[in-house]
């Protein structure tokens, strides 16, 4: 199983600041054949499903603001918020697809400072 | 538009099953993986399989192996989870959610989730 770490496990960020989450896969999620690394990030708010922001690492998802960026390749990600806003409020996930069990981190809750 | 609507809450006693259901509309259904994720109150998310709507070939986390069935009806679009034995533990808000058959790839829609609640 491909275990999935992040951190910190929580982070109060100012208005307008930037915001850094950490996620770490136990082994490589980078598909060699197709140059890929099979790792998404979701955002969830209270009472609310998970929402993708970004797959394939660095992948924005259609809608997603741009003040959020995926960066990373093999088994260190990040996930970016350069200017928080109010509505960023929430847990943070990252998640590998590369293989199955497709297990997320433990969640990162972002707050405001 | 796109969707997944999943069947209403259930409150079950500890030792019996429940079955939640998945259904999809708006795309072509069995072009698409599904498969479910569970939320404990206050907890993350996790993983407990993948069924392919095609075929019906199912893969499941090992620990939910034994407990866990999935199953499809294609004429109505519809994914069904059943997680027998149940204990205080399953309490917990479970998710369908979907990835292309194509390429394995993030889960880009997800059902609106439904409370499992056990309790004597």
């Amino acid at each position: 199983d491909i275990v999935m770490t992040q951190s910190p496990d929580s982070l109060a960020v100012s208005l307008g600041e930037r915001a850094t989450i950490n996620c770490t896969s136990s082994q490589s999620v980078l598909y060699s054949s197709n140059n890929k690394n099979y790792l998404a990030w979701y955002q969830q708010k209270p009472g609310q499903p998970p929402k993708l922001l970004i797959y394939w690492a660095s992948t924005r998802e259609s809608g997603v603001p741009d003040r959020f960026s995926g960066s990373g390749s093999g088994t260190d990600f990040t996930l970016t918020i350069s200017s928080l806003q109010a509505e960023d409020v929430a847990v943070y996930y990252c998640q590998q697809y590369y293989s199955t069990p497709q297990w997320f981190g433990q969640g990162t809750k972002l707050e405001i400072k | 538009q796109v969707q997944l609507v999943q069947s209403g809450a259930e409150v079950k006693k500890p030792g019996a099953s429940v079955k939640v259901s998945c259904k999809a509309s708006g795309y072509t259904f069995t072009n698409y993986y599904m498969h479910w994720v569970r939320q404990a109150p206050g907890q993350g998310l996790e993983w407990m399989g993948i069924i392919n709507p095609s075929g019906g070939s199912t893969n499941y986390a090992q620990k939910f192996q034994g407990r866990v069935t999935m199953t499809r009806d294609t004429s109505t679009s519809t994914v069904y989870m059943e997680l027998s034995s149940l204990r205080s533990e399953d309490t917990a808000v479970y998710y369908c959610t979907r990835d292309p058959l194509y390429e394995s790839s993030a889960y880009d829609i997800w059902g609106q989730g439904t409370m499992v609640t056990v309790s004597s």
